[in-house]
């Protein structure tokens, strides 16, 4: 099963905005993860963040952690039409650190 | 190796054939997934190993689907019957269970697409 539920499903946006995707979860989390897909690619990892942390950067990339709201979202800040790819948020439950279910995932369009 | 390789890249099958499906982790990768991945969704969870064990299979949809992972290291997903419900890109991801962060990060392979006819 799913873990995580993304939103929006897809996004659209011009080269050099700012792109924000969020995710909800339903259970305790170790940690929350960010990945990307290239269409017909593998998963990529991007960012991870803990529990008991906030906010996290990796260069222009920010993601934020509300453990109160059961939610995460990721920021990708001056975006490039490079950054065309889906975007998954994957939950890790407190109490299985080799657990990892990813959510249906965000498909992010940049047009240059 | 120096990444996640999946063979066959893509397999079509008849309906009711057994399909075979291997994924070759990263060297010294102790966990290896399975996941599976329809268009537009994300990847579904099928099972992992940790070793040579499979640590939770409880993603495998029917008996009809099986893992081994004989030696630690190479696995083959096989699925005996197919059906056309069964088309999709089967993804395989391995890590060594923690990253330099101390968290687990999987690292996947490009997948194996899977259309049953």
């Amino acid at each position: 099963s799913q873990q995580g539920e993304e939103d929006p499903q897809a996004l659209s946006i011009q080269e050099g905005e700012n792109a924000t995707m969020n995710c909800s979860y339903k259970t305790s989390i170790n940690n929350l993860q960010w990945y990307r897909q290239n269409s017909g690619r593998g998963l990529v990892h991007l960012i991870l963040i803990r529990s008991n942390e906030r906010e996290k950067h990796s260069g222009r990339l920010r993601v934020t952690l509300d453990t109160s709201k059961k939610s995460s979202s990721l920021l990708i800040t001056a975006s490039r039409a490079a950054d065309t790819a889906s975007y998954f948020c994957a939950t890790v439950p407190f109490y299985n650190n080799n657990d990892m279910r990813f959510g249906a995932g965000t498909r992010l369009t940049v047009k240059p | 190796g120096a990444g996640v390789s999946q063979t066959p890249s893509n397999k079509v099958t008849e309906k009711g054939k057994y399909v075979e499906l291997r994924c070759d982790p990263i060297s010294g990768h102790t966990a290896l997934y399975w996941y599976r991945q329809s268009l537009g969704q994300g990847p579904e969870f099928l099972i992992y190993f940790q070793g040579t064990g499979a640590a939770d299979d409880s993603g495998l949809p029917n008996d009809r689907f099986f893992a081994v992972r004989p030696e630690g290291s190479v696995s083959t997903l096989k699925i005996q019957r197919t059906e056309r419900g069964d088309s999709a890109v089967y993804l395989c991801a391995s890590s060594n269970g923690y990253s330099t962060s101390g968290a687990n990060v999987l690292t996947f392979g490009a997948g194996s697409r899977l259309t049953v006819l």
